[in-house]
């Protein structure tokens, strides 16, 4: 079983577009969760942390559930430029490393 | 302009022959990594360095080899080359492991 596991998609959605990524990790020890963005054949860019309490920015939102080990992101909106791979990364406690996820892509068209 | 930096930026070569690409950082960051992206894969941790002469292995060290003398250098080195070791390498560095900045990606290809 992967560490972290994700949808690989791709989600297709029209632009004005809700939609939800899911992820699970299997390590319960898990400390710190991420979501990276990565466009094609580019560098990965942190996007946003994802706290105990869920948080937003702007049109995203990510949440944790740690009982079910499961994160999410929420885009709500969804613009051409939000087109891109969403990676799931998660800190596994106790090692001086990222868990990072194979990535969601999303496609955005008008 | 703080950044990552990694070179070459694309590279293709033969097997067993030693090659070493290069990542330097700007922003004074402790932390430092090598990464290889495969599809399906995701990114994997090859080796990290959490500060000068402080090395560890990530999860898919075989075949690699880096070095940490300065706090911006950390370069890594295959010293003989194999086809499975084509993929896509990033670089990063942050102050932690926690928040990390990447490099533009180096794309390797051995024949």
């Amino acid at each position: 079983r992967k560490e972290v596991e994700q949808d690989p998609g791709p989600f297709n959605v029209p632009e004005g577009a809700t939609v939800a990524f899911n992820c699970t990790y299997s390590n319960s020890a898990s400390q710190s969760f991420f979501w990276y963005r990565q466009d094609c054949r580019k560098e990965p860019k942190l996007l946003m942390s994802v706290y105990s309490s869920g948080n937003e920015d702007g049109r995203f939102t990510a949440q944790l559930n740690r009982a079910s080990q499961y994160i999410s992101l929420l885009i709500r909106d969804s613009k051409l430029s939000d087109s891109a791979t969403y990676l799931c990364v998660v800190h596994p406690g106790g090692y001086n490393k990222l868990i990072f996820g194979a990535g969601t892509r999303l496609a955005v068209h008008p | 302009e703080a950044q990552v930096t990694q070179n070459p930026r694309y590279l293709i070569t033969v097997t067993g022959k030693k090659l070493t690409v290069t990542c330097s950082q700007n922003m004074n960051h402790e932390y430092m990594s090598w990464y290889r992206q495969d599809p399906g894969l995701g990114l994997r941790q090859i080796y990290y360095s959490m500060n000068v002469e402080v090395t560890d292995k990530g999860d898919v060290p075989e075949g690699y080899k880096v070095s940490r003398k300065e706090k911006r250098n950390f370069p890594l080195i295959l010293e003989s080359p194999s086809p499975n070791q084509t993929s896509l390498y990033f670089c990063a560095s942050g102050t932690s492991y926690n928040e990390q900045f990447f490099g533009p990606g180096t794309r390797l290809t051995v024949l």
